[in-house]
């Protein structure tokens, strides 16, 4: 079937040391989405690609990164882990088109900093 | 700016028990309104698109409905496999994101 997939499920990252999380999608969906969702809230938007070309939502903090490498394969970069960047981190991809019949996700990567 | 308001933030339902959930924007220019279902420690599931207002749309027990200022939720009869969080989210004309609220969660018990 064809879906998003996150890996891993769960990591464990120690305060202030580089985590990547991966995200890879067989949709062949040009918009590849990363959200950070904490407990008890709405999912927030980090940041999207489309194709190739890099959106930033203006409050995302430096700290966060991504790269998407080919259509198929998108990476969430955290570069210097703080506490407050515990949460879950979903992706998802979509058509993009002006008519988009929602999103797929992924099943998340939950981020513990210790 | 573009905000989604979703009520109650908890309910809970005797099963066989019907009721409403309530998603309420203020977007500039609707593209599109989506209803998610997410389980504990997982992503979110797909259930419907609405695009425009008298829109309704349905699948088993759930019907979504659509107005200008406002999407419900309807839950027929649940069952216990039906409690969950319910996410709604706007996407606008200027955006290719989506804007989502913090959600219902639903607790149905037998």
């Amino acid at each position: 079937d064809a879906m998003v997939i996150q890996n891993p499920r769960y990591q464990v990252t120690q305060f202030g040391k580089p985590v990547t999380l991966s995200c890879s999608q067989t949709l062949n969906h040009n918009v590849m989405y990363w959200y950070q969702q904490k407990s008890s809230q709405a999912p927030k938007l980090l940041f999207h690609y489309y194709d190739k070309d890099f959106n930033n939502e203006a409050d995302t903090p430096d700290n966060f990164q991504s790269r998407r490498p080919n259509t198929s394969f998108c990476f969430l970069d955290i570069r210097s882990p703080g506490l407050g960047d515990a949460a879950m981190y979903l992706c998802a991809s979509g058509t993009g088109g002006f008519k988009d019949y929602g999103y797929t996700f992924g099943s998340g990567t939950r981020l513990t900093v210790v | 700016e573009d905000q989604v308001t979703q009520s109650p933030e908890a309910l809970r339902l005797q099963e066989g028990e019907s009721s409403s959930l309530n998603c309420s924007y203020t977007v500039s220019g609707l593209r599109g309104l989506f209803w998610y279902r997410q389980d504990p420690g997982k992503g979110p599931e797909f259930l419907f698109t609405l695009y425009s207002a008298g829109e309704e749309k349905e699948k088993e027990r759930l019907k979504a409905t659509l107005t200008k200022k406002e999407s419900f939720l309807h839950i027929t009869a649940p069952k216990p496999e039906d409690s969950a969080t319910y996410l709604c989210a706007v996407k606008n004309q200027a955006g290719t994101a989506l804007i989502f609220g913090k959600g219902t969660t639903l607790s149905v018990s037998s």
